[in-house]
């Protein structure tokens, strides 16, 4: 039972476009949702977050949607660098209370290339 | 300021061992969680650990256990280790129990022979 789906396992981007990354949630309990980007042989490093009581939020290049309604949301990145070529991971938190806060389901991860 | 830092890097032990790997968390953090990376089950939660009790555990066998220190370190045993152990054990540290977001080391590398 994948809770937490990227259904694109890579994309391909040149250099200075827009990178748009997918994720699609199951569990209706899930209420705040995070990206990572990972590195071979490092580990996941956050990117930017969101709660569910928000549809959108900026981190300079990256910004990050999500439509709860249709248990989605995506990571954009204007404009694509070379060095954001790596794993792309979306997590979710579920708000199911008490200690539960401190699960991250991840979902797959898909693989962005930026070409020069 | 320092990582998350998780000894050793890399580690090799054949079936039916037991393994220790350890995590230190960021300085001041307090919650320390435990994920294991597989190219089949990607990154799944383990367990979570906070003031030294275990809050949160994920679904895997009882062969899988942690504790935590009063400094806030956290050491991860696997017993009788199995061929399908072999993983990448990554380890994240966060302020609080259930603080999000979690900061995670560069993990513990497993393979089983």
């Amino acid at each position: 039972d994948q809770q937490v789906k990227q259904n694109s396992p890579s994309l391909s981007v040149q250099e200075g476009r827009i990178s748009i990354l997918n994720c699609d949630y199951t569990n209706s309990m899930f209420d705040y949702f995070l990206w990572y980007k990972k590195y071979p042989a490092e580990g996941p490093t956050f990117l930017i977050s969101i709660s569910s009581i928000k549809d959108k939020n900026e981190d300079g290049r990256f910004t990050v949607f999500l439509n709860k309604s249709a248990k989605h949301l995506s990571l954009h990145i204007v404009p694509s660098q070379p060095g954001d070529s790596a794993v792309y991971f979306c997590a979710a938190r579920t708000n199911a209370g008490g200690t539960s806060y401190g699960k991250l389901t991840f979902g797959q991860g898909t693989i962005l290339t930026v070409h020069p | 300021k320092a990582g998350v830092t998780q000894t050793p890097r890399y580690l090799i032990k054949t079936r039916g061992q037991q393994v220790t790997l350890s995590c230190s968390p960021i300085s001041g953090h307090r919650s320390v969680s435990w994920y294991q990376q597989t190219p089949g089950q990607g990154l799944q939660f383990l367990f979570e650990y906070f003031s030294e009790t275990q809050r949160n555990k994920g679904n895997f066998p009882g062969r899988f256990s942690g504790r935590q220190f009063s400094n806030s370190r956290s050491e991860m045993n696997v017993s009788t280790l199995e061929l399908g152990d072999s993983a990448l054990y990554l380890c994240a540290s966060s302020f609080m129990q259930g603080g999000q977001p979690q900061h995670f080391g560069d993990g513990t590398r497993l393979s089983i022979l």
